[in-house]
């Protein structure tokens, strides 16, 4: 299995707050990405991360920004929650020197918004 | 924008039979993948094409990518119980090199004993 972590793995917040997500690899894949995953919609991209400090937007971004200061961690902030936002978030990594499109998954962090 | 369309959304199948599933885009797409998704678990890639009307297998797995480019197509035999999950087709949307997907709205199997 790739080695990427997600924390927390489940967490319940109220509406309003700031949340924050964070992936962690030891794979020194240079792209990550998060996606959200909600019934019937299935995996959503938010934002991606072509390297360090490099991000760009996906096509569920409203609501969310990113940081990543070190090719290991890639997190996602959630500035004010809302109850729109709750879903199952999920990491991903690839490599361009690797197979670019080959994306491997983290496990996931449930989030709960109320 | 681009989608990809995945049919069925839904199958209930008996242990032992062989399953088909397939994707499809109104757009070409120049690589795609299949991945699979287990209850309470990020998605696990099981297979990569990356030329139109490539065949590949992985196990008990077939993907075949399609000779239009626009669709590709996903077979299972002899189903066991552990082949339950959701299957996903992902592709990437436009040029570039980022490493971007985009993802169908997966197949759910579920597999009766």
């Amino acid at each position: 299995d790739a080695g990427i972590t997600q924390s927390p793995r489940h967490k319940v917040t109220e509406t309003g707050t700031p949340v924050t997500l964070r992936c962690h690899q030891t794979e020194n894949h240079r792209y990550m990405y998060w996606y959200r995953q909600d019934p019937g919609h299935g995996l959503r991209l938010i934002h991606y991360s072509y390297g360090v400090k490099d991000t760009d937007k996906g096509e569920v971004s409203d609501g969310y920004s990113v940081s990543r200061s070190k090719t290991e961690d890639f997190l996602l902030t959630l500035e004010s929650a809302t109850s729109s936002q709750t879903s199952v978030y999920f990491c991903a990594i690839s490599d361009p020197g690797q197979g670019p499109y080959e994306q491997y998954f983290g496990p996931g962090t449930r989030l709960t918004v109320t | 924008g681009q989608q990809l369309n995945q049919s069925p959304q839904s199958m209930f199948i008996q242990e032992g039979e062989d399953v088909s599933m397939n994707c499809t885009s109104s757009s070409i797409f120049n690589t795609w993948l299949w991945y699979k998704q287990d209850p309470g678990e990020g998605p696990v890639l099981l297979i990569a094409l990356y030329k139109a009307g490539e065949l590949t297998s992985n196990g008990r797995l077939t993907a075949q990518f399609g000779i239009t480019r626009k669709d590709s197509f996903l077979n299972i035999s002899a189903s066991i119980p552990s082949d339950v999950g959701i299957y996903f087709c992902a592709g990437p949307p436009g040029s570039g090199n980022t490493g971007k997907l985009i993802f169908g709205q997966g197949t759910t199997l579920q597999v009766k004993p």
